[in-house]
C-alpha cells in the first residue's frame, strides 16, 4: 500500500540552526501539506502546496519557514533559524485532489527537538 | 473561524465493550467532518468522513460516526472494541470557504483493558 514517508523520525537541533524535514508523498498525489503538533496541543495546519507553489499558509508559517519540492518526489520543510518553540511533531500529508473531497494521507511524523 | 472540541482527553474501555468518542465543531455552514486515528509510531489514518447525504457514516475497522447538525456533533462509535483499537483519535473539520486546511481537535487517547 502506498504511503507517505518522512525522514528523519527524530531530529535534535540547536537553537538558531537550520533544519530540513523531508517527506516523500505518494507518487500520483498533487497536493502536499505540512502540519505540526506541539506536545500536548492540537495538530495545526502550516502550509499547503500545489502546482509548485504555496496555495495556503497559516499565521504560524512565517518567514522562518519555507517549503520546496526540489526534484518532483521529495517535499521539504525548512526552518531557517530554529527556536525552542519550534519543538513539535511535524506531519507531512498528500492527496490526489482537494483534501475535502479526497483522502489526505499522513506520514508518521518527524519529532523535532530544539535545544 | 472553524473549531473542533474533543471533550475527553483519555478514555479507558474494556475489550469487547462499546466505545463512543465525542466531537463538537463550530462552523457556520455545513462542514466536512473527519475522524483520524494515530497508532503509536504511525501517521494519521483516515477512519471516515462526512460531507453530505446519510448522516450515519461507516468507516474502516468497524467504526461509524453520526453527524447531528442540531448538536454540532460528529461522534465516533464502535460496538465492540478490540485491543488493537488502543490509539489516539482525532476529529477534524474542513470547509471549502476555509481553503484546503483541516482543523483538528485536541485528540482523545483510548486505552483498552483486557
Amino acid at each position: 500500500e502506498p504511503e507517505v514517508t518522512q525522514t528523519p523520525s527524530h531530529q535534535v537541533t540547536q537553537m538558531g540552526q537550520e533544519v530540513i524535514l523531508r517527506c516523500v508523498p505518494i507518487s500520483n498525489h498533487l497536493y502536499f501539506y505540512w502540519y505540526r503538533q506541539i506536545l500536548g496541543q492540537k495538530v495545526e495546519f502550516l502550509v499547503s502546496f500545489y502546482n509548485n507553489e504555496i496555495s495556503e499558509k497559516s499565521e504560524i508559517f512565517d518567514d522562518q519557514f519555507s517549503v520546496e519540492r526540489p526534484d518532483g518526489s521529495n517535499f521539504t520543510l525548512k526552518i531557517r533559524s530554529t527556536k525552542l518553540e519550534d519543538s513539535a511533531m511535524y506531519f507531512c500529508a498528500s492527496s490526489v485532489g482537494q483534501p475535502l473531497n479526497t483522502e489526505a494521507f499522513f506520514g508518521q511524523g518527524t519529532r523535532l527537538t530544539v535545544v | 473561524a472553524q473549531s473542533v472540541t474533543q471533550p475527553d482527553i483519555h478514555i479507558t474501555v474494556s475489550e469487547g465493550a462499546s466505545l463512543e468518542l465525542r466531537c463538537n465543531y463550530s462552523y457556520g455552514a455545513t462542514p466536512y467532518l473527519f475522524w483520524y486515528v494515530q497508532s503509536p509510531g504511525q501517521g494519521l489514518q483516515l477512519l471516515l468522513k462526512y460531507f453530505s447525504g446519510d448522516t450515519l457514516v461507516q468507516g474502516i475497522k468497524g467504526f461509524e460516526a453520526e453527524f447531528k447538525r442540531s448538536q454540532s456533533s460528529f461522534n465516533l462509535r464502535k460496538p465492540s472494541v478490540h485491543w488493537s483499537d488502543a490509539a489516539e483519535y482525532f476529529c477534524a473539520v474542513g470547509a471549502q470557504a476555509a481553503g484546503n486546511k483541516l482543523t483538528f481537535g485536541g485528540g482523545t487517547r483510548v486505552l483498552v483493558k483486557p
